[in-house]
């Protein structure tokens, strides 16, 4: 079964500092990876999506990294703010169907 | 405005009684899908479209039927409802489904089954 495991589950930064979220998955042939923001109470929200030939891509403030060879992706925030304060969601697409095999996310809060 | 709208935001309800979420895009996209978000679980498909009358079963379909008759709606609906169908309900759409567009979601439905 295509799997998508997301780590840390949940981390606290102060505010201007960096972090770095996982994703690890095994979902073969690989199509795709995505990255998502999930504010509270509000649908998921696309910050990038990368292709086999991809392996990084930036949107502001925030870069995705990806290893198609080990089947590792990284999401990079950079001098975080109080809005970067929400659930990141890594979604990987397989090439023969059309179902995508979420993970469960990393909440981040940051504080001031 | 391009958006994906659910109706109602929230309900509560109780066992048994028939339930519809609607869902309605308004950027022409294919493929539409449903998902429900759990605590600890993430999102998990229960249905998906790629187009006018294709449905196909995601990864929980059990109790819930959609249809898609039209290109911009993309009903969920609950004949039965059971207490642990109660969760966090997204409806998505995006083009068609083998490029690499992103999936625009909705805000979601929260619906408690009493």
């Amino acid at each position: 079964k295509n799997q998508v495991e997301q780590s840390p589950q949940s981390l606290i930064i102060l505010e201007g500092k960096n972090c770095t979220l996982q994703c690890n998955y095994t979902v073969s042939p690989f199509s795709n990876l995505r990255w998502y923001k999930q504010d509270t109470g509000r649908g998921p929200v696309s910050l990038t999506i990368m292709t086999f030939s991809e392996n990084t891509k930036s949107n502001g403030r925030y870069t995705a990294t990806l290893d198609a060879d080990t089947k590792q992706s990284s999401l990079h925030i950079t001098a975080s703010q109080l809005s970067d304060s929400a659930s990141y969601i890594c979604v990987v697409s397989a090439s023969y169907d059309y179902k995508l095999s979420f993970g469960a996310g990393t909440t981040v809060t940051v504080r001031a | 405005e391009a958006q994906v709208t659910q109706n109602p935001r929230y309900l509560i309800t109780v066992t048994g009684k028939k339930l519809t979420v609607t869902c309605s895009q308004n950027m022409n996209h294919e493929y539409m899908s449903w998902y429900r978000q759990d605590p600890g679980l993430g999102l998990r498909q229960i249905y998906y479209s790629m187009n006018v009358e294709v449905t196909d079963k995601g990864d929980v379909p059990e109790g819930y039927k959609v249809s898609r008759k039209e290109k911009r709606n993309f009903p969920l609906i609950l004949e039965s409802p059971s207490p642990n169908q109660t969760s966090l309900y997204f409806c998505a759409s995006s083009g068609v489904a083998e490029s690499n567009q992103p999936q625009h979601f909705g805000d979601g439905t929260r619906l408690s089954i009493l």
